[in-house]
């Protein structure tokens, strides 16, 4: 399985963007890039996916380096209920969700 | 409105006895999942289900038997607990095995003493 790097925790400020970094240099062609988030004592929620290009939902934004090799998660204006650990996860095709330790998001009020 | 619900949210049990983790979906969703995450929160995959049949068996022991009855439930029943099964375990489905976005539910904390 390719491998993701993540910060093991990051803080930001309320109502601040966060920026979220992941780095997969080993990424290969068909492998999609997911984020999943979990809140505290929930269970983990889907939060974006991409391939290449640059993509944007309700919840969040995904940039996507131009060689692949590393992106982030972009909330554009964090609020407390944004605390969570943010899992980045390399997909190809059907295989399985790989979930490894994640960043640690604290959002300071 | 809830999408994915898991039964019971709590299980304290002593070693050596069985129990069962119900798990329900309505969202009319075609694979189904089960999760544990341990101590250390650590998220693996044990179980997956598609349509009933069973394609991923994560080198579980198998003292754990998922059962499907239908596509809308997917249960873990486990033999003989051991100190080591406690942990938290997470039922999820997905539209299709293929599809990327995977809703899990509240999960269960499983504690064995």
């Amino acid at each position: 399985d390719a491998k993701t790097t993540q910060p093991n925790s990051m803080e930001s400020n309320e109502e601040e963007p966060v920026h979220l970094p992941c780095n997969h240099s080993t990424i290969s062609g068909t492998d999609y890039i997911h984020w999943y988030r979990q809140l505290p004592s929930q269970g983990p929620e889907y939060v974006i996916h991409g391939l290449t290009s640059n993509v944007n939902n309700r919840m969040a934004s995904l940039a996507i380096a131009e060689d692949r090799k590393s992106s982030t998660l972009i909330l554009h204006r964090a609020t407390l209920r944004d605390a969570a650990v943010y899992y980045c996860i390399l997909r190809r095709g059907n295989e399985k969700l790989t979930f490894g330790t994640g960043t640690r998001l604290t959002i300071i009020p | 409105d809830t999408a994915v619900s898991q039964t019971p949210k709590y299980l304290v049990t002593q070693m050596g006895n069985d129990k069962s983790i119900k798990c329900e979906q309505n969202l009319g969703h075609d694979t189904m999942y089960w999760y544990k995450q341990d101590s250390k929160k650590f998220l693996k995959i044990m179980f997956s289900y598609n349509n009933k049949e069973l394609i991923i068996n994560e080198t579980v022991p198998n003292r754990f038997s998922p059962k499907s009855p239908d596509k809308a439930h997917l249960n873990l029943h486990i033999n003989s607990l051991e100190l080591g099964d406690s942990a938290v375990y997470f039922c999820a489905s997905s539209q299709a095995y293929q599809n990327n976005e995977q809703f899990f539910g509240p999960g269960t904390r499983l504690t064995v003493l």
